[in-house]
C-alpha cells in the first residue's frame, strides 16, 4: 500500500520569498512521484514528476522538487513566489505499472503582497 | 497537446435522477482513464479505473451499480451517477493516460455536481 503525507494544509509566504511545500511518501516499491497544482474550480495541472531518473526534477513555472529516498520525501520548492502561484498543491504517488494515483491531502499556498 | 475535456462543467439535478458526465481526450487516444471525486477542501479520491473495451475496476467502497462507467472508445469515458442523492454532490474529475507506456495522467477540468 502507498500513502502520501503533506505537512501543512496552509502555507503563506510573501511575494518574492522561498516556497517550500512538504511531501513524504510511503511505498512498498520504488515509486513514481508527482506534484500537481489546482486553481479554483479547475482540474489539476502537472507541475513535475519523478520517475526514477534524476533525483532533482525541474518543472513548470519555476518549481522543482528533489527525491530523497533516505528521507522518503519529495518536497516542492520555488526560489521566489509570485502572486499567481496562489493555489492548491497536491503531491501524488503511484506504483510503476499500476498508474492510479494516490494523492496527499493538499496544501493551499497563499502569497502575500 | 494532451488535453482532456469534461462535459458538463457543472450540473444541478433533483434527488433520484441520473446524471451522465463525459470525459474526452481531445488530441490523443487514452486506453486508460480514471475517475476521481473531490469533496470541498479535500483531496482527490480514486473511484475507478476505466479501460477501453472492458469493465471498469472500482476502488473499495465505491458502488459500481451507482456509479456506472463506460469506456466505449479510445477518446471517451462516461460516468453516470444513478439515482443521485445530496450526498453524491461533489466535484468529479477524470484523467487520462496518454499512451500505454506512460505514467503521466492528464486531468480534465472537473464537473461540479449538486443534487438537490
Amino acid at each position: 500500500a502507498q500513502s502520501v503525507t503533506q505537512l501543512g494544509s496552509h502555507v503563506s509566504v510573501s511575494e518574492g520569498a522561498l516556497v517550500l511545500l512538504r511531501c513524504n511518501y510511503s511505498s512498498s516499491v520504488p515509486p513514481y512521484l508527482f506534484w500537481y497544482v489546482q486553481y479554483p474550480n479547475q482540474g489539476l495541472q502537472l507541475l513535475l514528476k519523478y520517475t526514477s531518473a534524476a533525483t532533482l526534477v525541474k518543472g513548470i513555472n519555476g518549481f522543482e522538487a528533489e527525491f530523497k529516498k533516505s528521507e522518503t520525501s519529495f518536497h516542492l520548492t520555488k526560489p521566489s513566489a509570485h502572486m499567481r502561484d496562489a493555489a492548491e498543491y497536491f503531491c501524488a504517488v503511484s506504483e510503476p505499472g499500476r498508474r492510479a494515483l494516490t494523492f496527499g491531502s493538499g496544501t493551499r499556498l497563499q502569497v502575500q503582497p | 497537446g494532451a488535453v482532456v475535456s469534461q462535459h458538463p462543467s457543472w450540473v444541478i439535478c433533483k434527488s433520484g435522477t441520473s446524471v451522465k458526465i463525459e470525459c474526452r481526450s481531445l488530441d490523443f487516444q487514452a486506453t486508460t482513464m480514471f475517475w476521481y471525486r473531490q469533496f470541498p477542501k479535500q483531496s482527490l479520491m480514486l473511484m475507478a479505473t476505466s479501460n477501453e473495451g472492458s469493465k471498469a475496476t472500482y476502488e473499495q467502497g465505491v458502488e459500481k451499480d451507482k456509479f456506472l462507467i463506460n469506456h466505449a472508445s479510445l477518446t471517451l469515458s462516461t460516468l453516470t451517477v444513478t439515482s443521485a442523492h445530496p450526498e453524491d454532490s461533489s466535484f468529479y474529475i477524470c484523467s487520462a493516460l496518454a499512451g500505454a507506456g506512460t505514467d503521466t495522467q492528464y486531468f480534465g477540468p472537473g464537473t461540479r455536481l449538486t443534487v438537490l
